[in-house]
């Protein structure tokens, strides 16, 4: 069963932009998770979505957002980047209750200049 | 919120050495994990443990949920064991959020 798919892998955006960030699951998981890793702060999550419905968010501002398409494929939007958000973005997906294992993608490796 | 514990946070090694991995939590324990992060950024799942003895070749963890920590031990180290390893947990509640320490960076050694 093929893994967690993140495309792209890597990306340079310009502070200022936007940008999405797609994820596919392991077929069959109806969870998908958000992680962003930053050297200063580690890995933090970032929100999770379950059936197309967001069930938790982390600290982060409103220009992060994310959705969950009925395939369970989840895109992840950045908008007004700034430096700091220069980091890995990693998702993880979930079977679904009561399976609480996570499996982790590759990540996109985003730097904003 | 949970608060995760690693120690210790670098550890280097001789390839052939064994080592233990530890974390702490400041509160009941649910759906640990243990991970390893390649050079490239992946996690790659070790254990789903949250409690008990698991093994897997060279290495095995151990979670006493009841005392608030899990150990994962490496015997025989190999370089491609060289990474930053992590042990996030669920917190508690209905919510599916994983909290990471700031993980163990082990480096082997040829």
């Amino acid at each position: 069963k093929a893994g967690v798919t993140q495309t792209p892998r890597y990306l340079i955006k310009t502070r200022g932009q936007q940008v999405t960030l797609s994820c596919s699951p392991i077929s069959g998981h109806r969870s998908v998770s958000w992680y962003q890793q930053t050297p200063g702060q580690g890995l933090q999550f970032l929100f999770e979505y379950f059936s197309e419905t967001q069930r938790n968010k982390g600290n982060f501002p409103g220009r992060f957002s994310g959705r969950q398409f009925s395939n369970s494929r989840s895109e992840m939007n950045v908008s007004t980047l700034e430096l700091g958000d220069s980091a890995l973005y990693l998702c993880a997906s979930r079977l679904g209750q009561p399976s609480y294992e996570q499996y982790f993608g590759p990540g996109t490796r985003l730097t904003v200049t | 919120g949970i608060q995760v514990e690693q120690s210790p946070p670098d550890l280097i090694l001789q390839e052939g050495a064994n080592s233990t991995l530890r974390c702490n939590f400041s509160d009941s324990v649910n759906n640990l994990q243990w991970f390893h992060q390649n050079p490239w950024g992946q996690l790659i799942n070790l254990f789903y443990i949250p409690s008990g003895t698991k093994q897997n070749g060279r290495l095995s963890a151990t979670t006493v949920a009841t005392e608030r920590y899990s150990l994962l031990y490496i015997s025989s180290s190999q370089t491609t064991d060289s990474g930053v390893y992590f042990c996030p947990t669920k917190s508690g509640g209905s919510n599916y959020k994983l909290t990471f320490g700031k993980g163990t960076l082990l480096t082997v050694n040829p």
